[in-house]
Formats: C-alpha cells, sequence, structure tokens
C-alpha cells in the first residue's frame, strides 16, 4: 500500500540554523500538507499547498517557514533560523483530489530537537 | 484552540468488549470528522471518516457516529483487539478548508 514517507527520522540541529524536512508524498495524491506536534499537545496545522501554491497556512508558519516541490515527488519544508520552540514532531500529510471527506494520509513524521 | 475535545485521556478495555471512544467539537461549520490512530514513533493513520449529513459510518470493525444537534462524534470499535491499543485522535475540518483541527487524544489500551 502506498504511503507517505519523511526524512530523516531524527534532526538535532543548533537554534539559528536551517533545516529542510523532506517528505515524498503519496504519488497519485495532489494536496500537501505539513503539521507538527509539540511534545504533550495536539496535532497542529502549519500548511497546505496545491498546485505549486500555498492554498493555506496558519499563523505558525511565519516569513521564517517556507514550503517547496522542488520536482515531482519531494515535498519539503523549511525553517530558517530555528528556535528551541520549534522543537516538535513535524508531520507530512497528502491527500487525493477526490477524496471526499478530507481524507489526509501522514507520514512517520520527523523529530526536530533545536537545541 | 479548543474546537475539538476529546474528554477522556484513556481508556481501558477487555478484548472482545466494545471500545468507545468521544469526541465533541464547538464549530458548527466543521463538515467532515475523521478518525486517527497513533503508535509511538508513527504518523496518524487514517482508520474512518464521515461528512455532516450523515450520522453514521461503518468500515468493518470500526464504526464512527454523528450527532450534529450535540456536536458529539464517537468511534465504536467491536470487537476490540490488543492491536487496536493506541493512541486514538478525531480531527475535524469545515467545507471550505483542508485544515484539520485536531483533538487532544484517548489512549485506548486493549488487555486480554
Amino acid at each position: 500500500e502506498p504511503e507517505v514517507t519523511q526524512t530523516p527520522s531524527h534532526q538535532v540541529t543548533q537554534m539559528g540554523q536551517e533545516v529542510i524536512l523532506r517528505c515524498v508524498p503519496i504519488s497519485n495524491h495532489l494536496y500537501f500538507y505539513w503539521y507538527r506536534q509539540i511534545l504533550g499537545q495536539k496535532v497542529e496545522f502549519l500548511v497546505s499547498f496545491y498546485n505549486n501554491e500555498i492554498s493555506e497556512k496558519s499563523e505558525i508558519f511565519d516569513d521564517q517557514f517556507s514550503v517547496e516541490r522542488p520536482d515531482g515527488s519531494n515535498f519539503t519544508l523549511k525553517i530558517r533560523s530555528t528556535k528551541l520552540e520549534d522543537s516538535a514532531m513535524y508531520f507530512c500529510a497528502s491527500r487525493r483530489s477526490d477524496s471526499p471527506y478530507n481524507e489526509q494520509f501522514f507520514g512517520p513524521g520527523t523529530r526536530l530537537t533545536v537545541l | 484552540d479548543q474546537q475539538v475535545k476529546q474528554n477522556s485521556p484513556s481508556l481501558s478495555v477487555q478484548e472482545g468488549r466494545i471500545s468507545i471512544l468521544n469526541c465533541d467539537y464547538t464549530n458548527s461549520m466543521f463538515d467532515y470528522f475523521l478518525w486517527y490512530k497513533k503508535y509511538p514513533a508513527e504518523g496518524p493513520t487514517f482508520l474512518i471518516s464521515i461528512s455532516s449529513i450523515k450520522d453514521k459510518n461503518e468500515d468493518g470493525r470500526f464504526t464512527v457516529f454523528l450527532n450534529k444537534s450535540a456536536k458529539h462524534l464517537s468511534l465504536h470499535i467491536v470487537p476490540s483487539q490488543p492491536g487496536d491499543s493506541a493512541v486514538y485522535f478525531c480531527a475535524a475540518s469545515a467545507y471550505n478548508t483542508d485544515k484539520l483541527i485536531f483533538g487532544t487524544g484517548t489512549r485506548l489500551q486493549v488487555f486480554p
């Protein structure tokens, strides 16, 4: 069964450094998302992406964040200058264009630790 | 953001019995409701969904019930199996957005 994959599984970085989290969505999906879950908190929406454009973003997704689909398979989340509070699990998700109820399929996540 | 609430942080059920997980929401604009299961160190796995025009949806051992007037949904798992032990999240979205709003999760433990 096709699945969303994410790399790396764990990323440790110093505060102020740039990180790029990578995702390969399910191949016939056209809508892509990033969510994050800070330890002990809810899963929170960050951004949605369709047709090479951001379609919606949350208040969390400020100028330090960007997303890109550099080729036909990868979908990336970049954090330009990481802060301690960016430490979280970051989940990529995708869905088909004809999903009736907004069913999004999630990857295994990248644990980002900012020191 | 308290739009989706799961008031029971944990639930323990004997194998073979029914598990009932509950979820309440406050936003009347929500149209789609989903349940996800999550194991440690994995991402949420989609289980079942329902739209606001229905009150029940079944898929194998999983049934989701929606009570719009009470702004309440529940997930029934029958019969429960030890492999069902995980954290269960409900999520909701409105018709004009893809953004899923998640609850805090309920940890289900199914014991033999």
